[in-house]
C-alpha cells in the first residue's frame, strides 16, 4: 500500500526566502508525481506534475524534482511571498494510474 | 475555459438522511475521480468514473455511490449519513489516460448534525 509523506507539517518564512518542501513515497512504482496547493477552504490547484520518467519540472519560480528510486520528491519555491502562504500537498498515482494518494501536506505562511 | 464546477458549495444535512452532490467536469474530460478530504484523515480517494463506468473505487462502505451520464457529469450519493461523513468532498476531472493530469474544482462542504 503506497504511502506519502510530507515534511514540515508547518513552515513559516519571511518573504523573499527560498524554501524547500520535501515528500517521500513508499511505493516507487508510479505513473507520476504531482504537487498541489490548497489555499482555506478552497480546493487543489495543480502546480506541477512530474511523469515517473522524467526528473523535474520548473514553472516561474517553482521547480519540483523526482528521484523514483529513493522514493523523494522536493518543491524549491524561489523568493517567496506572502501571496504564497496556503498548504501544498504531495500526491502520487501509483496501482492505479489515475487513483491519487495524497500526503497529509506542508503548512507554509510567508511573513511580510 | 471553464473549470471543475462543483454544486452545491455548502450543505446541511442530519444524520440518517442522504445526499447528492453534482461534478460537472472540464469540457472534453472524460474521467471523473471524486476524494474525500478530513482533519483526521485527509485526502481519500472515493472511486473513478470513464464513460460512464466506474474505473476504480476506493475503501469505503457501500453507503457512498456514484455514478457519470454521457456527458462526462458525475453525482455521489451518501445514504444513510453519519458524523463521521461531515467533510470537504472533491470532485477532479481528467482527460482519462494514465499520464493525465487531475484538475480539482473547489469541493462541496458537507456538515451532518
Amino acid at each position: 500500500k503506497q504511502e506519502v509523506t510530507q515534511i514540515p507539517a508547518a513552515l513559516s518564512v519571511p518573504e523573499g526566502e527560498n524554501l524547500v518542501l520535501n515528500c517521500s513515497f513508499t511505493d516507487s512504482a508510479i505513473y507520476n508525481l504531482q504537487w498541489f496547493r490548497q489555499d482555506p477552504g478552497k480546493g487543489l490547484t495543480s502546480l506541477l506534475l512530474i511523469q515517473s520518467s522524467q526528473r523535474e519540472q520548473t514553472s516561474g519560480r517553482l521547480n519540483a524534482s523526482l528521484d523514483k528510486s529513493s522514493g523523494r520528491s522536493t518543491l524549491y519555491i524561489a523568493a517567496s511571498q506572502p501571496g504564497d502562504s496556503a498548504t501544498y500537498l504531495c500526491a502520487v498515482s501509483s496501482g492505479s494510474a489515475r487513483q491519487l494518494t495524497f500526503g497529509s501536506g506542508t503548512q507554509l505562511t510567508v511573513l511580510p | 475555459k471553464a473549470g471543475v464546477t462543483q454544486t452545491p458549495r455548502y450543505l446541511i444535512k442530519t444524520r440518517g438522511q442522504q445526499v447528492t452532490l453534482s461534478c460537472s467536469p472540464i469540457s472534453g474530460h472524460r474521467s471523473v475521480s471524486w476524494y474525500q478530504q478530513t482533519p483526521g484523515q485527509g485526502l481519500q480517494f472515493l472511486f473513478e468514473y470513464f464513460s460512464e463506468t466506474q474505473r476504480n473505487k476506493g475503501n469505503f462502505p457501500g453507503r457512498f455511490s456514484g455514478r457519470q451520464f454521457s456527458n462526462s457529469r458525475s453525482e455521489m450519493n451518501v445514504s444513510t449519513l453519519e458524523l463521521g461523513d461531515s467533510a470537504l468532498y472533491l470532485c477532479a476531472s481528467s482527460l482519462g489516460q494514465d499520464y493525465s493530469p487531475l484538475h480539482f474544482g473547489n469541493g462541496t462542504r458537507l456538515t451532518v448534525t
